[in-house]
């Protein structure tokens, strides 16, 4: 099946710093979602980018479905920003579920 | 959009019980999700219904476990005689399928449970 992964798988950074989360995949995908993981374990949808580049805020994301890698970027972290973020993969041959990556963990300090 | 409701938030219980989770998507969505996720990875599939009919289900779904969509809106999922292993955050997600397009999968805050 397809492999999702996610680099780094933990980063520290500095209260400001900005960020760049990636995701690879190995086959192609008609869908890709990433999501942040609060500290109290819920899922929250940041941006549904099969490809492309869009902009939320200090959150930003690129997808490259060609090259089979997405991107996002954090600017201007706040402690708030901490958490687990994953992207999620739905592959051409199922329609119906998607595929989580092991996440990267962000922690941001004060 | 008052978002996907689960219940409960949390569930302690001895080994060989069995337990029920209930999951209330997004009331315009027709597609209904499983996931569970355990300490440290991301969430991993279950089970989908599109409206009461269960369309797939992962071979992590043994024997004991069921789920339902009796009228297409609510959705339970029963774990019986659980086992140690069965610790685990249960997540549910729902989306809006329509004209072959699959919309975002929107989640609830889960149910941990914890057997003892």
């Amino acid at each position: 099946g397809i492999q999702v992964e996610q680099s780094p798988p933990d980063l520290i950074l500095q209260e400001g710093a900005n960020s760049t989360l990636r995701c690879n995949f190995s086959d192609s995908v008609n869908n890709l979602q990433w999501f942040h993981q609060n500290p109290w374990g819920q899922l929250i949808n940041l941006f549904y980018i099969p490809s492309g580049t869009k902009q939320n805020g200090r959150l930003s994301a690129t997808t490259v479905a060609t090259e089979r890698y997405s991107l996002l970027y954090i600017s201007s972290s706040q402690t708030t920003d901490s958490g687990v973020y994953f992207c999620a993969v739905r592959v051409y041959s199922s329609a119906s579920k998607i595929i989580f990556g092991s996440g990267t963990r962000l922690s941001i300090r004060p | 959009d008052t978002g996907v409701s689960q219940d409960p938030r949390h569930k302690i219980t001895k080994r060989g019980q069995n337990v029920t989770f209930r999951c209330d998507p997004i009331s315009e969505h027709n597609r209904l999700y499983w996931y569970r996720q355990t300490l440290g990875q991301g969430p991993e599939f279950l089970t989908y219904f599109q409206n009461e009919a269960q369309l797939e289900k992962s071979r992590l779904l043994s024997d004991r476990f069921s789920a339902e969509r009796p009228k297409g809106s609510f959705s339970t999922l029963e774990i019986q005689r659980t086992e140690q292993g069965d610790s685990a955050m249960y997540l549910c997600a729902s989306s809006l399928y329509s004209r072959n397009i699959n919309q975002p999968q929107h989640f609830g805050d889960g149910t941990r449970l914890s057997i003892l």
